[in-house]
């Protein structure tokens, strides 16, 4: 069965340290990769996507992720986070031809003073 | 312009009540989801709607959820004779919809929170 993994539910890192959010799939092919923000009180905000191409793709808000087919990974960076991306994030993914994502469980992202 | 909206934001019911939930998507798109979040869990998809094609219905988890749309404008959700499992954010997406995957990207709205007391 199709599935996307996000191996860590919560996370705690500095301000002004670097952070990598961890996700895995599992699909039969190559799925579109997504991965949103959810914070607060607000719906879910597309950060970057990953339809093919370069495996490093740039988002908004300082992200980026890495597509590593060999892993069945696409985990999010960014290099020196802030205060205010603390927020839950979520990978998700879509067979090509298909509409509905699928998403992982998410992970929480607690960022210290 | 406006993103995608939807109500009631709370929505607090007995068990055994039926409740329905609308969602205003972005003018223009086409294509509309909608998904279900459980508490400290990811989206689980539960309908997909595409112009006047069939509904791509496979997520729902009972047949007492249903949804409806009429043409490329508001849907909405019924739930029938709701359970404590049915607890959840109700979130629905639209996408532009259209030639090429790009013009799927889906933009999502606040949610409705349903509590079944």
């Amino acid at each position: 069965a199709q599935s996307v993994t996000q191996p860590d539910i919560h996370i705690t890192v500095s301000e002004g340290a670097s952070l990598e959010l961890r996700c895995n799939y599992s699909y039969g092919a190559t799925p579109y990769l997504f991965w949103y923000v959810q914070s607060p009180g607000q719906g879910l905000q597309l950060l970057l996507k990953y339809f093919s191409g370069d495996t490093l793709v740039q988002g908004i808000k300082g992200f980026e992720a890495e597509f590593k087919r060999s892993q069945s990974s696409f985990n999010l960076r960014k290099p020196s986070v802030h205060w205010s991306d603390a927020a839950e994030y979520f990978c998700a993914a879509r067979r090509v031809g298909r509409r509905a994502l699928t998403f992982g469980s998410g992970t929480r992202l607690q960022v210290q003073p | 312009g406006a993103g995608v909206s939807q109500s009631p934001s709370n929505k607090v019911t007995e068990k055994g009540k039926d409740v329905e939930l609308r969602c205003d998507p972005i003018s223009g798109h086409t294509a509309l989801y909608w998904y279900r979040q459980r508490l400290g869990q990811g989206l689980e998809f539960l309908i997909y709607f595409q112009g006047n094609s069939a509904p791509d219905k496979s997520g729902l988890p009972s047949d007492r959820f249903s949804a409806e749309r009429t043409g490329e404008s508001v849907s909405t959700l019924t739930i029938q004779r709701t359970q404590q499992e049915d607890s959840a954010v109700y979130l629905c997406a639209s996408s532009k919809g259209g030639l090429g995957d790009s013009s799927y990207e889906q933009y999502f709205g606040p949610g409705t929170r349903l509590t079944v007391t």
